[in-house]
Parts: structure tokens; C-alpha cells; sequence
């Protein structure tokens, strides 16, 4: 158990619909990204979060946003979904401090999202 | 975007064999790391090197990292059925300040051991 959780574990809906995905990080870690991985796409980085601001961003569409809240835990948003927006969405914490960049991924067992 | 990419993209081997996957990456990079991953899992962490060591054993695993061609090994030996998943290696960059840390993933390679 990487202590890192994701709900919900599977999540079905229809194209033009609004999704939130929810994330917990590991208790201590305080960053939180957010990763997309699909059949043709491999993992993809979609954002990153540290202490509640974005510190990174990657591949992400301006249809998803995503907020880490003062408990750490994070949320994102997946709007106006499109067929090809089904993947599975990975949620991973690290520590990532100033000193501790050298410090792996822990993370969820991810949300699967079908888009009907 | 892609920063590692993995080779071969799938392997088949017999139980008890060694199984050595490579990464290549474009960029400077902090550390690599290398993952696993089962069939519509969460990635598990198995070895992270940093850029300014060469080589990194852990039980089974053996890593090798060669900043200068770029490029990383992770070996397995005396491989088991349970190794069987895809296996991901991922550059680490950091950049400055605390929590700015991208780690970018490649395509991984599906390993197979069949019993």
C-alpha cells in the first residue's frame, strides 16, 4: 500500500459531462501530481502541485484545472469530456522538499475513466 | 512529452533468466528512476540513482546509469513469473526552489516471465 488514495476507482460518463477526481498523498509528503496514462500515450504529466501551489505543469488541457487544498489533499477537474479524454488518472505524492528532491513517486492505484 | 524512452518495448523470457530493459533520455537530468507497474496498477518505485552515480543494486536489481551516452539498464535476474509487468524508467529534473521537480515518464517495456 503506497498510502496514497484515489477516489473514485472507477468512474463512467458521458462526452460533454464534468468529472472531479480526488486525491489523498501520502501522510508527510507534500507534493502531489497528477499524471494521465492511455494506450497510445504512455504517462503523460498533467500537473504538479507543492503546499498548495502549482509548481509545474505538463501536458495539461485547458478543459482540466486541479487545486491541492490546505489539507494537501487534491482534486482534479476534468470539464466538457471528450471520447478521447479515457484513461486511467494517476495521482502520486512526494516529500520534495528543498533537500529531498532526490525522492521517488508514491503512487494511487489510480481512477479509470470511460467516457460513453 | 516523452523524455525516456524504453527498449525493447516488450520481452519475453523464461523463469530463472536475467532480463536487462534500457532507457534513453535527451536532457540533464538530477536522478533516474526506474517503476513497475502491474496490469492497471498504480506505479510501484524500485530504484532511483542520481546523476552522479554509475550503477545501484537493490535485492534482484541491478541499475546502471551513463550520463555521458545518456542512457540507463535496469537488470533483473534469476527472473520470476510474479516479474512480470511493465517497467517504466523516469527522469528526474529539478528545478529551483523546494517542490519544483518534474519527473517524466517513457513508454515502458512489458516484461513477460513464463513459468
Amino acid at each position: 500500500d503506497s498510502g496514497v488514495t484515489q477516489t473514485p476507482k472507477h468512474l463512467i460518463t458521458a462526452t460533454g459531462q464534468r468529472v472531479t477526481l480526488r486525491c489523498s498523498p501520502r501522510s508527510g509528503d507534500l507534493s502531489v501530481y497528477w499524471y494521465q496514462q492511455s494506450l497510445d500515450q504512455g504517462l503523460q504529466f498533467l500537473i504538479q502541485y507543492y503546499n498548495g501551489e502549482e509548481r509545474a505543469k505538463g501536458n495539461i488541457l485547458e478543459r482540466f484545472s486541479a487545486q491541492q487544498f490546505p489539507d494537501l489533499h487534491s482534486e482534479l477537474n476534468l470539464s466538457s469530456l471528450e471520447l478521447g479524454d479515457s484513461a486511467l488518472y494517476f495521482c502520486a505524492s512526494s516529500v520534495d522538499g528543498r533537500s529531498s528532491y532526490n525522492s521517488p513517486l508514491h503512487f494511487g492505484n489510480g481512477t479509470r475513466l470511460t467516457v460513453t | 512529452s516523452q523524455q525516456g524512452e524504453e527498449d525493447p518495448q516488450a520481452l519475453s523470457i523464461q523463469e530463472g533468466e536475467n532480463a536487462t530493459m534500457n532507457c534513453s533520455y535527451k536532457t540533464s537530468i538530477n536522478n533516474l528512476q526506474w517503476y513497475r507497474q502491474n496490469s492497471g496498477r498504480g506505479l510501484v518505485h524500485l530504484i532511483l540513482i542520481r546523476s552522479n552515480e554509475r550503477e545501484k543494486h537493490s535485492g534482484r536489481l541491478r541499475v546502471t546509469l551513463d550520463t555521458s551516452k545518456k542512457s540507463s539498464s535496469l537488470l533483473i535476474t534469476a527472473s520470476r513469473a510474479a516479474d512480470t509487468a511493465s517497467y517504466f524508467c523516469a527522469t528526474g529534473l529539478r528545478h529551483s526552489g523546494a517542490g519544483s521537480y518534474q519527473l517524466t515518464f517513457g513508454k515502458g517495456t512489458k516484461l513477460s516471465v513464463i513459468p
